[in-house]
């Protein structure tokens, strides 16, 4: 089965610094690996998501995120965060055929203006 | 593009009735939508696929007669809490599956947050 880790939970930083978030996920096969966020009283948008090709992945509102195949890792960044950052984000994972996807538990970023 | 829509986004019933949630993809078509559960501070989790023109596969532990799934439509399915119970109270998420670019991404609705007094 799939599974999907990320680390501490509660993120607290100040504008202009900057945010990198850990994906880490188990499973052997070939994976779409995405990150969603999730804005207070907001539903989930997709924020990025990797198919293959380029491991760096650019997405909306400035994020980034990495997929190191050999760390089993797809990594979350954005060099100077803003206010409107503060959300919460989600990693996922589907396996190749596999439609279902394995959430992680979800890291609650804070930006104090 | 890719935009799911959820009605109604909130309820309140009585407990012993029954609730319908509509989830529809507005712009494309999905064979598959996915219904979840989203409890305070956790992270979401996967009731049923529902698949259009066959049956829904439930999760393990989420009981098909109480949660029942009907994907009538490629841009519409609909799940009905039956006999809902305090328990049942919860946001309930769905998501529709857009298959392109090499691979499947699924786009969620806004919610809909049940409270069965």
């Amino acid at each position: 089965a799939q599974s999907v880790s990320q680390h501490n939970h509660h993120v607290i930083l100040s504008e202009a610094a900057s945010l990198e978030l850990g994906c880490n996920y188990s499973y052997g096969g070939t994976v779409n690996l995405f990150w969603y966020v999730q804005y207070p009283g907001q539903h989930l948008q997709l924020l990025l998501k990797y198919f293959s090709g380029d491991p760096l992945v650019k997405g909306i509102k400035g994020f980034e995120a990495e997929f190191i195949k050999s760390k089993f890792s797809f990594n979350l960044r954005k060099p100077s965060v803003q206010w409107s950052d503060t959300a919460e984000y989600f990693c996922a994972v589907n396996g190749y055929g596999n439609n279902r996807l394995a959430f992680g538990k979800g890291n609650q970023v804070v930006v104090i203006p | 593009g890719a935009v799911v829509s959820q009605h109604p986004s909130r309820v309140i019933c009585k407990s012993g009735t029954s609730v319908k949630i509509e989830c529809r993809s507005l712009d494309f078509q999905a064979t598959t939508m996915f219904w979840y559960r989203q409890f305070p501070k956790k992270s979401l989790m996967l009731m049923a696929t529902s698949n259009e023109g066959s049956k829904a596969t439930y999760e393990q532990g989420v009981e098909k007669d109480k949660f029942l799934i009907n994907h009538a439509s490629l841009t519409l399915s609909t799940l009905t809490v039956t006999s809902a119970h305090p328990e049942d109270s919860s946001f309930y998420i769905c998501s529709a599956r857009m298959i392109s670019g090499g691979g499947e991404t699924q786009y969620f609705g806004p919610g809909t947050r049940l409270l069965v007094l």
